[in-house]
């Protein structure tokens, strides 16, 4: 099976700390995204990536970064994390055409900041 | 960008009675379409996918979703609800210009009463 592993499940960090939620996927995916999850709202988009060292934007992409150095690993930072980041986040990883297409979710990090 | 929703935030049905949870997109390409069921404290989890072929799609434990492209529906189905069933369940549709960028609704929890 498709793993896809995040850090944390629970994060509890204080604002203006630089956070950082790291996803690591084992199945060599080219692709692999960060949403976040509000209750109402779904899932958005913040940043995804089809290759190492690259990235985009997604809708949502104010007061993040992200960071994809090896193809399995990419990290989310919160360069300085505020109250209105306090979300459940969701890494996902996909490989680009086949049978298996589609998304692999981690189990997700709820982050809270106070 | 394209845009899902999803009628319904809360849906409760009887234990053995039908499961129907709606799902209209946007699109005037069909687009690929999706369902992913969410238990509590996980990640997504794929459920059935429609990209080419037959409308009526099975996905796994019982589910199944049927693509109409008049009306820009992919209503989730299934005919005898189990108490396992109540979860969180998203449906989802690719981006016109990029099949591996997926937009969300924003889901509808499902609650199966004894």
């Amino acid at each position: 099976d498709v793993k896809v592993t995040q850090s944390s499940r629970y994060l509890v960090k204080r604002t203006g700390e630089k956070v950082f939620l790291e996803c690591v996927q084992d199945m060599d995916h080219e692709n692999m995204f960060w949403y976040r999850q509000d209750p109402g709202l779904g899932l958005r988009l913040i940043y995804f990536s089809y290759d190492v060292k690259m990235k985009e934007k997604g809708d949502i992409p104010e007061g993040y970064s992200v960071s994809r150095e090896k193809k399995e690993r990419f990290s989310l930072i919160l360069e300085s994390a505020s109250t209105s980041q306090t979300s459940m986040y969701l890494c996902a990883s996909s490989v680009g055409q086949g049978a298996d297409w589609g998304y692999t979710f981690g189990s997700g990090t709820r982050l809270t900041v106070v | 960008a394209q845009s899902v929703t999803q009628l319904g935030s809360h849906v409760s049905v009887s234990e053995g009675a039908l499961v129907l949870l709606r799902c209209n997109y946007s699109s005037s390409v069909p687009p690929y379409l999706f369902w992913y069921v969410q238990y509590p404290n996980q990640g997504l989890q794929l459920l059935l996918k429609y990209t080419t072929g037959a409308t009526l799609v099975k996905g796994i434990n019982g589910f199944e979703a049927e693509f109409k492209k008049s009306e820009t529906s992919f209503h989730l189905t299934k005919p005898s609800a189990h108490m396992s069933d109540a979860a969180e369940y998203f449906c989802a549709v690719s981006d016109q210009g990029n099949f591996n960028k997926f937009y969300f609704g924003s889901g509808t929890k499902l609650n199966v009463k004894p």
